[in-house]
């Protein structure tokens, strides 16, 4: 198993620009979701899935855009970057329905920085 | 809404001695679950330990421990033998049991454990 990948592993944008960063599992978890870290704030829900076709917002979702056509794949979308989406990016993803204390699992994260 | 509060910025201890991490949360929930994650300088999300609020007991896995106080909504983080591979960024974080609160991971601002040979 793979575990939880996530692509690319840095990034830089200009402001104005989109683009997708990759997120894939291999364990047929049912829920993913992604998270933005940054510095003195911890880690923040953007947005998640609790399986293919059903998406919804978390805290802080202004600015970026998800679908899930698969169970595998969970893309989220930066629609035209701006500095303040400057951050660390994780997608994680958790098994065993909504119920229990399932451990969630963690990308290795994207680096992104807009210019 | 739920809050998780960790409020040492940043920890030290020396290499085999005890330290406690701090956490605080806020919810009107009973049921719940706990959490506390490390990141070490990879960056790496790793899950320590984790606590069901129903279950009394507090949870241990091996030099990792909590002191689980529901009342007080106190879930701090034991780590007794410190060792150099403990340096990281900890995280505190809640889960509620039902509806769309399942779906959420709510982090805290973390603690930095540096570990001093």
């Amino acid at each position: 198993n793979a575990g939880v990948t996530q692509t690319p592993k840095f990034q830089v944008l200009k402001t104005g620009q989109s683009m997708t960063l990759q997120c894939a599992q291999d364990m047929n978890h049912e829920y993913m979701s992604w998270y933005r870290q940054d510095p003195g704030m911890g880690l923040r829900l953007i947005h998640y899935s609790v399986g293919a076709g059903i998406t919804d917002q978390g805290e802080v979702p202004n600015g970026y855009n998800v679908s899930r056509s698969t169970t595998e794949d969970f893309p989220l979308r930066l629609l035209s970057a701006a500095p303040s989406q400057t951050s660390v990016y994780f997608c994680a993803s958790r098994g065993g329905g909504t119920g229990g204390p399932n451990e969630q699992f963690f990308g290795p994260g994207t680096r992104l920085t807009v210019l | 809404a739920q809050t998780v509060t960790q409020s040492q910025p940043e920890m030290s201890v020396q290499e085999a001695e005890t330290v406690t991490l701090s956490c605080t949360y806020d919810t009107s929930e009973s049921d719940y679950y706990l959490f506390w994650y490390k990141q070490p300088p990879s960056r790496q999300m790793i899950l320590v330990i984790r606590q069901e609020a129903y279950k009394q007991q507090n949870a241990t896995e091996n030099r990792f421990s909590v002191n689980f106080q529901k009342a007080a909504k106190s879930f701090s983080l034991k780590i007794s033998d410190s060792q150099l591979g403990d340096a990281a960024m900890y995280f505190c974080a809640y889960r509620g049991l039902y509806g769309g609160a399942t779906n959420k991971l709510i982090f805290g601002t973390g603690t930095l454990l540096a570990v001093q040979p």
